[in-house]
């Protein structure tokens, strides 16, 4: 089976750096995927890596290691609307459906 | 944005009703998923579809079915609906093979079974 371990919460001051782990145990890995979901809303979409390395969109950067089975999505310059909850999604054995995380829970502080 | 729709938003039953909840999407997107979200679970598969009429189970398919018989709609229905089934419930819909592997959400349904 798959299992995807990340941090319940997470706490940040506005304007800081803040770094979102996420480990995975699967087989066949094909990419891991992050999602924001603000209170009461919908998962939305943030980034998505098949590859190695870093993957920066503005002031949200997403890295894997395939051979750490590890990821980190990385947020910079916190701001209040950051106050969200966190998804990690993993890919695997050839199928593109995700299976997610239980999510982080960011709090931003002023 | 996709645009992708779920019905009712919100719902109020009674354990041992049926209950058919739907999901539209007018993106042509060839698969389609129905998610339940509780506190401390994150969102857990129920079943999902590949195509018209090709559906598959997921993690926590027990209670539910669903059907497919138009690209664009997607019905999750609970036979007899029970106290644990109560939930929010997301409807996800996805292009596979253009890189990103993105899932596009509906706004949810809140489900609660008394």
């Amino acid at each position: 089976g798959q299992s995807l371990e990340q941090p319940s919460e997470v706490t940040a001051v506005e304007g800081a750096i803040v770094q979102i782990n996420c480990t995975y145990q699967t087989s066949g890995f094909y990419g891991l995927s992050w999602y924001q979901q603000h209170d009461g809303g919908a998962p939305t979409f943030l980034s998505y890596n098949a590859l190695d390395g870093l993957e920066e969109k503005g002031r949200f950067s997403s890295f894997l290691s395939r051979s750490d089975s590890y990821g980190y999505l990385l947020l910079q310059e916190l701001q209040m609307k950051d106050s969200a909850s966190y998804f990690c999604a993993v890919s695997s054995g050839g199928s593109y459906i995700p299976t997610f995380g239980r999510g982080t829970s960011l709090i931003v502080h002023p | 944005d996709a645009g992708i729709t779920q019905s009712p938003r919100h719902k109020v039953t009674e354990t041992g009703t049926p209950v058919t909840l739907r999901c539209h999407q007018t993106e042509n997107h060839r698969y389609m998923y129905w998610y339940r979200q509780d506190p401390g679970h994150g969102l857990r598969l129920i079943h999902y579809s590949y195509g018209v009429k090709d559906t598959d189970k997921g993690e926590v398919s027990d209670g539910y079915s669903v059907s497919r018989s138009k690209t664009e709609d997607f019905l999750l229905t609970l036979e007899s609906a029970t106290s644990s089934q109560t939930s929010v419930y997301f409807c996800a819909s996805q292009l596979p093979g253009q890189g990103s592997n993105e899932q596009f959400f509906g706004p949810g349904t809140r489900l609660t079974v008394l």
